[in-house]
């Protein structure tokens, strides 16, 4: 199986734009999260989304959102982006069946913001 | 809470087994998770703990779990230079897909 795949792996833009990220989970998986890694913050959760609907939701300003499609494929939007958003988005997938939470990271979305 | 918490940072010898340890706060854990990255990779899960186990063994990895101390540490044994890695314990409270995660291990092997 392949296994979760992110785009783009790198990205950089300015203050005040926009971006969107997407992640492809593991075939059959329906849970998609997105995390947020910095030097400063760790790994900090961002939401999840399960069958196209928000599930879960950390403590991320409204400048970020996500949304899931039917095929389970996610994608995540920064909007009016600060310096501080630099960071490593991780994506990662669950089967999310059983009472097993096991998650599958991708690669991760390395961001610069200038 | 959602608080895990781990210390920064091992050195150890090719061959020598290194130990990695992690307290969590929230007891109603399902499952605990060890994950490694490599740099400027992405999170591998390594493996994970049940929470009404005391311990499992898989190839060089054991992971210890005091469900009374909240305290979760996994062993690598006969560690390798690829064994180079953060190792972060994770913990997904209240038993969902939201996981906790500590700042890391750095553990850096050497020759």
């Amino acid at each position: 199986k392949a296994g979760v795949t992110q785009t783009p792996r790198y990205l950089i833009k300015t203050r005040g734009q926009q971006v969107t990220l997407s992640c492809s989970p593991i075939s059959g998986h329906r849970s998609v999260s997105w995390y947020q890694q910095t030097p400063g913050q760790g790994l900090q959760f961002l939401f999840e989304y399960f069958s196209e609907t928000q599930r879960n939701k950390g403590n991320f300003p409204g400048r970020f959102s996500g949304r899931q499609f039917s095929n389970s494929r996610s994608e995540m939007n920064v909007s009016t982006l600060e310096l501080g958003d630099s960071a490593l988005y991780l994506c990662a997938s669950s089967l999310d069946a059983g009472g097993s939470y096991e998650q599958y990271f991708g690669p991760g979305t390395r961001l610069t913001v200038t | 809470g959602e608080d895990v918490e781990q210390s920064l940072f091992l050195s150890v010898r090719e061959g020598d087994s290194s130990v990695i340890n992690c307290t969590y706060t929230d007891s109603s854990s399902t499952y605990l998770y060890w994950y490694k990255q490599e740099p400027g990779a992405g999170l591998q899960l390594l493996t994970y703990i049940f929470s009404n186990m005391d311990m499992k063994q898989d190839q060089r990895l054991t992971v210890l779990l005091n469900k009374k101390d909240k305290h979760l540490s996994l062993r690598i044994a006969d560690t390798q230079t690829g064994d180079s890695a953060i190792y972060f314990c994770a913990d997904p409270p209240r038993g969902n897909n939201r996981l906790a995660f500590g700042k890391g291990n750095q553990v850096v092997v050497i020759p």
